[in-house]
């Protein structure tokens, strides 16, 4: 089955620029969405088809994915982005919606 | 707005069986189909099935099938998710979330309910 790799975890500082890596095999060659996950709170779509932000979500948020790599950056990041954050895509040889394991961002 | 509301925590016993509904308002329920996903205590999202609200197809995770069932009741705009055979591996938080009526690329989970918790215990 598909899988996709995050790192567990990414500290920033207030202002600086977030990063986070979904890793998977051609994963370029699939659309890839992400979700923010604050604590206590449901999950919610903040960049879907590889680079496009819902209405609603901050510009700060973009996306990109190549190769083997998508990547969520937040720039000008905030103490209230602190959150995990989920990658998501579609397997089609499963046909199945595969999460990558999530990334915890702390803003300190 | 779109909104998903999600039925009460439910406690189950090893064996039993549970439903979870997501009654759904603000948009077309029929345009739309519904993804379940599921999260244990400290852990990730995890996938369990698709249902489109269009014509009721449904599509489970592997690890689900023949212990899980998904429907929909288009009169009261409302999806619902049995799982069945429960065991404490199952206690987590339910989600729905709202997708498009169809399966593929770029299909995004655009609406989250508030999730239901399921504890299994003895």
């Amino acid at each position: 089955s598909y899988e996709l790799t995050q790192p567990p975890s990414l500290s920033v500082s207030p202002g600086q620029t977030a990063s986070i890596t979904c890793s998977g095999d051609k994963l370029g060659n699939r659309f890839v969405c992400w979700y923010q996950q604050r604590s206590g709170q449901s999950p919610v779509l903040i960049i879907y088809q590889d680079s496009k932000r819902p209405s609603g979500i901050a510009e700060r948020f973009s996306g990109s994915n190549s190769g083997n790599t998508a990547t969520l950056t937040i720039s000008g990041t905030q103490t209230l982005d602190e959150a995990d954050y989920y990658c998501q895509t579609w397997d089609s040889s499963s046909n199945s919606w595969v999460f990558g394991g999530g990334t915890e961002l702390t803003v300190l | 707005q779109v909104q998903l509301v999600q039925s009460g925590a439910e406690l189950k016993k090893p064996g039993a069986s549970v439903t979870v509904s997501c009654k759904a308002s603000g948009y077309t329920f029929t345009n739309y189909g519904f993804c379940w996903v599921r999260q244990a205590p400290g852990q990730g999202l995890e996938w369990m099935g698709w249902i489109s609200a269009y014509n009721g197809d449904t599509n489970y995770a592997r690890k689900f099938q023949g212990r899980i069932s998904m429907y929909t009741d288009t009169s009261t705009n409302t999806a619902y998710m049995d799982l069945g055979s429960l065991n404490f591996e199952d206690t987590a938080l339910y989600y729905c979330s709202r997708t498009a009526r169809g399966q593929g690329s770029g299909y995004a989970l655009d609406s989250w309910g508030q999730g239901t918790l399921v504890t299994v215990s003895s």
